[in-house]
């Protein structure tokens, strides 16, 4: 099955410098690769998603880059804000998806 | 439009006990999925249920059951618990699949086990 690892497991930025994760994937056959924001105390929350026939994704201050050579996808937080603040899921798949282990981010002000 | 509700929020159970966790989709979702969440293991699928079928199993032990009905509403079951079964369980619908697109996650059962 689809094995998905995630990196930092912790990450902490200044308000308004970037935050970049990083997660890589097993399984050739996926093809659909979203991103979870989870705050403390709520269920997580997709906030960009990329599918295998695209290489890179914006949206506003969030974007999503993919290299299916390799099989390694990334997010890219700008301008981080203290809302920024949570836990972030990889995922990736194609039947079903297959979460990575989650990234704390602690944006400071 | 109603989000995913999960019930209930907050539960204490003991070894050996069993624990049934439900789960009401946004409505006109037909796929339900289970997560468990641990701090070590992040989200693990359990399994999917689409139109009343299991479409998806992850690779938990028999005692993880599940069941939806012709509402869509759905439950899981835990049997025989663990001291391990004390976890965050989520609970995500969405219109097609998990595979879909976006799933929308209730804010989870939290289950301890003592």
């Amino acid at each position: 099955g689809e094995n998905v690892e995630q990196h930092p497991s912790t990450l902490s930025v200044q308000e308004g410098d970037s935050a970049v994760i990083k997660c890589t994937y097993s399984d050739s056959a996926s093809n659909y690769f979203p991103w979870y924001k989870q705050e403390l105390g709520k269920g997580p929350q997709l906030i960009i998603d990329i599918r295998s026939n695209v290489g890179e994704k914006k949206d506003q201050r969030i974007a999503v880059t993919l290299n299916k050579t390799a099989k390694h996808f990334s997010l890219h937080i700008t301008e981080t804000q203290p809302e920024d603040s949570a836990v972030y899921f990889c995922a990736a798949g194609y039947q079903k998806v297959t979460f990575g282990i989650g990234t704390k981010l602690q944006v400071i002000p | 439009k109603a989000g995913v509700t999960q019930t209930p929020r907050y539960l204490i159970k003991t070894r050996g006990q069993q624990v049934t966790l439900s789960c009401s989709p946004i409505s006109g979702h037909r796929s339900v999925s289970w997560y468990q969440q641990t701090p070590g293991q992040g989200l693990q699928f359990l399994f999917e249920y689409f139109s009343e079928t299991q479409r998806n199993k992850g690779n938990f032990p028999g005692r993880f059951s599940g069941r939806q009905f012709s509402n869509s509403r759905s439950e899981m079951n835990v049997s025989t618990l663990e001291l391990g079964d004390s976890a965050l369980y989520l609970c995500a619908s969405s219109p097609g699949g998990a595979n879909t697109g976006e799933l929308f996650f209730g804010e989870g059962s939290r289950l301890t086990v003592l």
